[in-house]
């Protein structure tokens, strides 16, 4: 039982090339979440999917775009990557109900754009 | 104005005491509250989870939420060293909105 696989683990790009962060639950969720957390920043919500099919904007989404492919899978694209865009990103999932916890955290991506 | 507060730290305490971390958040119709755990290079890890009024316990860990004055926090009794971590609060709206986290550091 994997729970929330994210993959790369690290990359580095240079300003100005895109990439695709990938995110697969296999805890059969609802909902899917995308967060980058910078230093004493905390983590900010990029986009979250409540269900297949839909997806939505959170606090921070402008860069970035995301596909939610089917039940399992949650992309997140950076089609011109900034370096400001330098963070780590976490994907989460967790049951669509009011009191789930997004208690399912990926292990991380680690992204440098110089 | 942010959704959720936290204070940064750091909090030190020795080993063996209680470590009090707190939380307030913004005037929404509030739904769920939780407490992560993050160890320095790691993902968070859900701990604890409250919905209502009053102290929910589980183990070493309290969680207690005042809707009336808009705080959630968390007692940790009896902390041990490996309790040394940040601690991210978060409120669900609908959305989840985290805290910057506490860093809690217990001194042996």
């Amino acid at each position: 039982n994997a729970g929330v696989t994210q993959t790369p683990k690290f990359q580095v790009l240079k300003t100005g090339q895109s990439m695709t962060l990938q995110c697969a639950q296999d805890m059969n969720h609802n909902s899917m979440y995308w967060y980058r957390q910078d230093p004493g920043m905390g983590l900010r919500l990029i986009y979250y999917s409540a269900s297949e099919g839909t997806t939505d904007k959170g606090e921070v989404p402008n860069g970035y775009n995301v596909s939610r492919l089917n039940k399992r899978e949650f992309s997140l694209r950076l089609e011109s990557a900034a370096p400001s865009q330098t963070s780590v990103y976490f994907c989460a999932s967790s049951e669509a109900r009011r009191g789930a916890g997004s208690g399912n955290f990926g292990a991380g991506t680690r992204l440098s754009v110089l | 104005q942010k959704e959720v507060e936290q204070n940064s730290g750091p909090l030190s305490v020795p080993e063996g005491a209680i470590a009090s971390l707190n939380c307030t958040y913004s005037d929404r119709v509030s739904q769920s509250f939780f407490w992560y755990r993050q160890y320095s290079g790691k993902s968070p890890e859900l701990i604890m989870s409250i919905y209502s009024n009053g102290d929910k316990e589980d183990g070493r860990f309290t969680a207690q939420l005042n809707k009336a004055s808009q705080y959630v926090s968390l007692l940790i009794r009896d902390s041990q060293p490996s309790d040394s971590a940040t601690y991210l609060c978060a409120v669900r709206f609908n959305k989840f909105y985290f805290g910057s986290g506490t860093k809690l550091n217990v001194k042996p």
